[in-house]
């Protein structure tokens, strides 16, 4: 069965500092990886995809994850936070049909001026 | 607006009543998917659509759940005999192709049930 665990619930950083999250997932063949962005009331966003290829995927809003196997992981990364990206945070992954997404418990990301 | 509507967006019911929750997708969009998003956790799937029919019901909990999708673009979840665990936000989805593979599932708003 596939999973996902998001080892972070809560992170608090300053503007403009770094920000990574980190996502590690369990899944018997090539994963389907996905970040997606949840603000108060608004709905899931897609930030940016893997599917194959080069491991460095770019997405929208300046952040960029890194599929990595040997370690099942797919963390999100963003050189510098603006306050707006205060928002809960999900990765999600999928088999290859891929219509079916499975949740990481997701990250609260709290950003201070 | 394009994206995808749901209605209501907060409904509160007594136990064990029955609700129907509404998702219009974006035009267009043969793939329809409803999430359930439980306090403090992550989307958990229940059901999947393409077209008219339901490819991947697996996630469903129970058969109090039911949804469907008559003309292959409304889809409506049914839960009957509700309970107070079945509080949550019920999410929908829709992606204009088989495969999410191909492109992104959008979201939408979501119902918040609350079961008293």
């Amino acid at each position: 069965a596939q999973s996902v665990t998001q080892p972070d619930i809560h992170i608090t950083v300053s503007e403009g500092a770094s920000l990574e999250l980190r996502c590690n997932y369990s899944y018997g063949a090539t994963p389907y990886l996905f970040w997606y962005v949840q603000s108060p009331g608004q709905g899931l966003q897609l930030l940016l995809k893997y599917f194959s290829g080069d491991t460095l995927v770019q997405g929208i809003k300046g952040f960029e994850a890194e599929f990595k196997r040997s370690q099942s992981s797919f963390n999100l990364r963003k050189p510098s936070v603006h306050w707006s990206d205060a928002a809960e945070y999900f990765c999600a992954v999928g088999g290859a049909a891929g219509n079916k997404l499975t949740f990481g418990g997701g990250t609260r990301v709290l950003v201070k001026p | 607006g394009a994206g995808v509507s749901q209605t209501p967006s907060n409904k509160v019911t007594e136990k064990g009543k029955y609700v129907e929750l509404r998702c219009d997708p974006i035009s267009g969009h043969t793939a329809l998917y409803w999430y359930r998003q439980s306090l403090g956790q992550g989307p958990e799937f229940l059901i999947y659509f393409q077209g008219t029919g339901a490819a991947d019901d697996s996630g469903l909990p129970n058969d109090r759940f039911f949804a469907v999708r008559p003309e292959g673009s409304v889809s409506t979840l049914k839960i009957q005999r509700t309970e107070r665990g079945d509080s949550a936000v019920y999410l929908c989805a829709s992606s204009p192709y088989r495969t999410i593979k191909n492109t992104e599932a959008f979201f939408g708003q979501g119902t918040r049930l609350t079961v008293v």
